[in-house]
């Protein structure tokens, strides 16, 4: 099986930096996504990861490490827009082809 | 282009009843997938379809069933429902499963069982 953990809530202020967590423990890895959910919406894609190291798009910046099982997802200059949920997902390789595994997400609130 | 659409976005049904959600994916994507989000909990994965056949399935009774259309749309049938089983039902599609390519959501479907 699967197991996936990242905090369940964060805060952090308008323009600074936060870094959210996400540690995984699974066979067959073959990448990991984050995706951005707003309250009551569907989940967006943010990015994507299946070597090691720093993935950087714009604001956002994703991080792996397979040998850990680790990853982060750093965001930079936050806005009062980016209080969402943060969903780690990490994708294995089984008989039946790629699956898709989400962690519990991460609920960032920005504040002024 | 196009995104993932699903419909319709809003269901109440009440206990006992079967609910029937519509997806169409992304022009292109021949893989769904279905996941269950109930209210303040993770995605579930239901079900998986691609090329017309069931790949895999999540940990739900049998009750959850679907299928994928000629045209790579999906249905997913909830029958005999449950007062647990109230939650946002979302589909994402990908071009092909077994390369796994980046999924992309549709909106959802709320489902309410009274």
């Amino acid at each position: 099986g699967q197991n996936i953990d990242q905090p369940t809530e964060m805060t952090a202020t308008e323009g600074a930096i936060v870094q959210i967590n996400c540690t995984y423990q699974t066979s067959g890895f073959n990448g990991l996504f984050w995706y951005q959910q707003h309250a009551g919406e569907a989940p967006t894609f943010l990015s994507y990861n299946v070597l090691d190291g720093l993935e950087e798009k714009g604001r956002f910046s994703s991080f792996l490490s397979r040998s850990k099982g680790y990853s982060y997802l750093l965001l930079k200059e936050l806005q009062m827009k980016d209080s969402a949920s943060y969903l780690c997902a990490v994708r294995a390789l089984n008989n039946a082809g790629n699956m898709l595994t989400f962690g519990g997400g991460t609920r960032l609130m920005v504040k002024p | 282009e196009a995104g993932v659409t699903q419909s319709p976005t809003h269901l109440i049904k009440t206990r006992g009843q079967q609910a029937t959600l519509r997806c169409s994916p992304i022009s292109g994507h021949t893989s769904v997938y279905w996941y269950q989000q109930a209210l303040g909990l993770g995605l579930q994965f239901l079900l998986w379809y691609d090329e017309g056949e069931e790949r895999n399935r999540g940990n739900f009774p049998p009750r959850f069933s679907g299928r994928q259309f000629p045209n790579y749309s999906s249905e997913l049938n909830v029958n005999a429902l449950e007062l647990e089983d109230s939650a946002l039902y979302l589909c994402a599609s990908s071009p092909q499963g077994l390369a796994g390519e980046t999924q992309y959501f549709g909106p959802g479907t709320r489902l309410l069982v009274l």
